[in-house]
Formats: structure tokens, C-alpha cells, sequence
């Protein structure tokens, strides 16, 4: 099974200000997933990405899969209090029918008001 | 349409009881994979089920084991709880085709207690 790293673990910043997250592994991934989740909840699919050096953007949030497909980014602009989550990556194995994900530890984002 | 349903949602249990999880994945979607959640360790991958069989298993002692039936609903098991079962567990379900990428929709989870 691959490996995901995360970082950082933890973050905390204030209401307005920018934050990346970063997700990395030495193996290659079919596709790369972002999830966010809150506190009583399980996770909740925010984006995918499936080509090297692929960008998508939701509104503030800005995901980027590495031309090697083996990392990816997550970029929020002008960061507010509702973004406040648990920011978790999952690398696709596998394809097709016999696809499955590996998740990273997590990245804690705290948005102080 | 209608998310995961996974029930209970809180359970405690004691040291040497078992336990069973339930799922219900969304309407269509033939595949079920379950997940425990710790602080300490992230999401594990335990088990995942498409049209009744086992297609893939994570590292988890014999313990813990599950099924689907026909109606791709799913059922996990755990026997002989320890205090370090105590998770969340989190069922997830996935519509599977050849250009599937594995996205996956997750219920709200177990919490499971071991006491």
C-alpha cells in the first residue's frame, strides 16, 4: 500500500489570511481526491484530479495534482471561519473496477475570527 | 437522493463483546467500503464489498470482518472487543464503472466505545 503525507498537521491562522496544504508520496497515484471533514460527520468529497499538473478551482479553493501525479496542493485564498475542517487527501490504486483510495493523516485547519 | 445511513450512530460496548455495523449505501452505488477512524492513526482502510464479495482487505486482525447482500447493503463485525477498537467507523459507498475514480460518499459513522 502507498503512502500519504500530509502537512501540516495542524494549522491555525486568522479570518482573511491565505494557507496551502500540501499532500505527498514517492508513489504515483491514478487520482488524486480532497475531502473535508467536520466534527460528527464523515468526510465530504470537495474535488478530484486525475491528470498530471491538472488545477481545479472551487471558488476560494485551489487543487492542484503534481505533473508526476505523486503529490498534490490545496490553496485557500482570503481563509474564513467556515472553512474550518479536517482537510483529508486520497490517492486513487488501481484502476477502473478495482480501484482503491489510501487516505493522508489530515490536515487540522483552525480559522480564528 | 438519499445519503449513506449507517446505524448506530454512538454504541458502547464493553472489553470481550462483539459488535455489528450497518450501512446502507446510496441508491445505485454496488460498491461499500468501511474505514475506521482514530486520532492517532487516520482513516484505516478495512474492507471493501461490491455485489457480495470481498474485493479488498486493509491490514486488520480476523476480527473484523464483514458482508453484503444482495441489496448492497453491508454489515461489519467485530468479535472479542479491545479497548483499542474504540473508533469511528465510517462506511463509505461508490459507484463503480471502467471510468470510475473511486470517489467515495461516507456516511456519518459508528462511534464506537470499547469500556
Amino acid at each position: 500500500t502507498q503512502l500519504l503525507e500530509q502537512s501540516p498537521q495542524f494549522l491555525s491562522i486568522q479570518e482573511g489570511e491565505n494557507l496551502t496544504v500540501y499532500c505527498n508520496s514517492s508513489s504515483v497515484f491514478s487520482s488524486l481526491q480532497w475531502y473535508r471533514q467536520e466534527p460528527g460527520e464523515g468526510p465530504v468529497l470537495l474535488v478530484t484530479v486525475v491528470t498530471g499538473g491538472e488545477v481545479k478551482k472551487l471558488k476560494r479553493l485551489t487543487f492542484q495534482f503534481g505533473d508526476a501525479r505523486k503529490d498534490s496542493s490545496l490553496h485557500i485564498t482570503a481563509a474564513q471561519p467556515g472553512d474550518t475542517g479536517l482537510y483529508l487527501c486520497a490517492g486513487g490504486e488501481g484502476d477502473g473496477w478495482a480501484q482503491k483510495l489510501v487516505f493522508g493523516q489530515g490536515t487540522r485547519l483552525t480559522i480564528n475570527p | 437522493k438519499a445519503g449513506v445511513t449507517q446505524t448506530p450512530r454512538y454504541l458502547i460496548k464493553t472489553r470481550g463483546q462483539q459488535v455489528t455495523l450497518s450501512c446502507s449505501p446510496i441508491s445505485g452505488h454496488r460498491s461499500v467500503s468501511w474505514y475506521q477512524q482514530t486520532p492517532g492513526q487516520g482513516l484505516q482502510f478495512l474492507f471493501e464489498y461490491f455485489s457480495e464479495t470481498q474485493r479488498n482487505k486493509g491490514n486488520f486482525p480476523g476480527r473484523f470482518s464483514g458482508r453484503q447482500f444482495s441489496n448492497s447493503r453491508s454489515e461489519m463485525n467485530v468479535s472479542t472487543l479491545e479497548l483499542g477498537d474504540s473508533a469511528l467507523y465510517l462506511c463509505a459507498s461508490s459507484l463503480v464503472g471502467l471510468t470510475n475514480t473511486g470517489e467515495l460518499f461516507f456516511g456519518e459513522g459508528s462511534r464506537l466505545t470499547v469500556l
